[in-house]
């Protein structure tokens, strides 16, 4: 299985900050996503990560407010900009084993992200 | 869009005895159902998944089972054990993207 790294693990931040989350995979992928995961929720989806061309968003989920980075076929970066409390979460990366969109996603291990 | 819903929230069940979490999925485009695990303050763990040109797939002490028909697919535990007690999570691929259930939080008891 892809091996997935997130940092920060884990950041308590100040509202009206930004932080950036780094997502590095083992293997060379053409998609990494982006998913929040609210206190007792589900995963949803932020924006699926292309490299060399811009991240697509999902509904609610705007580039001003979670630009993404995509340099390379194995590193992926998403900012929270501009936080807020309701920003508190975790989030996490994940991308396909395989070449193709459809294999097995793995996920990182998150980051837990807290703002005050 | 896709709509991924699962039946139960929460499932009780005695050590030993099975546990069975159901999913509908609405776009009958979708051709792939992962079911993953989480426990608590970790990430999602893969434990089965199953393309729609299969009905069933086994693993040991899991299984799923696909109905295209009637659009959902469910998760089969066998002798349950106190360490399946977690959070289990059906999704269905939609062209590239996984959309996510909202979970069922599965309690083994001894």
């Amino acid at each position: 299985s892809a091996v997935i790294s997130q940092k920060p693990s884990r950041d308590i931040c100040q509202r009206g900050t930004s932080l950036t989350i780094q997502c590095q995979v083992d293997s060379q992928v053409t998609m990494m996503f982006w998913y929040r995961q609210q206190p007792g929720q589900s995963l949803t989806l932020i924006a699926t990560a292309n490299q060399g061309s811009e991240a697509t968003y999902e509904s609610g989920f705007v580039i001003d407010k979670f630009p993404i980075s995509r340099p390379n076929l194995t590193f992926s970066t998403l900012t929270v900009s501009n936080m807020s409390p309701e920003d508190s979460s975790i989030y996490l990366c994940s991308a396909p084993q395989g070449w193709l969109s459809g294999d097995t996603q793995y996920f990182g291990p998150g980051t837990r992200l807290t703002v005050l | 869009g896709e709509s991924v819903g699962l039946h139960l929230p929460t499932l009780s069940v005695q050590e030993g005895d099975s546990a069975v979490i159901k999913c509908t999925y609405s776009d009958s485009a979708s051709n792939y159902f992962p079911w993953y695990k989480q426990e608590l303050g970790k990430r999602p763990q893969l434990i089965i998944d199953i393309r729609s040109n299969v009905g069933e797939k086994k693993d040991q002490r899991i299984a799923v089972t696909l109905n295209k028909t009637a659009k959902h697919f469910s998760l089969h535990i066998t002798e349950t054990q106190p360490e399946d007690s977690a959070v289990y999570f059906c999704a269905a691929l939609t062209e590239y993207a996984l959309n996510f259930g909202k979970g069922t939080s599965l309690l083994v008891t001894p």
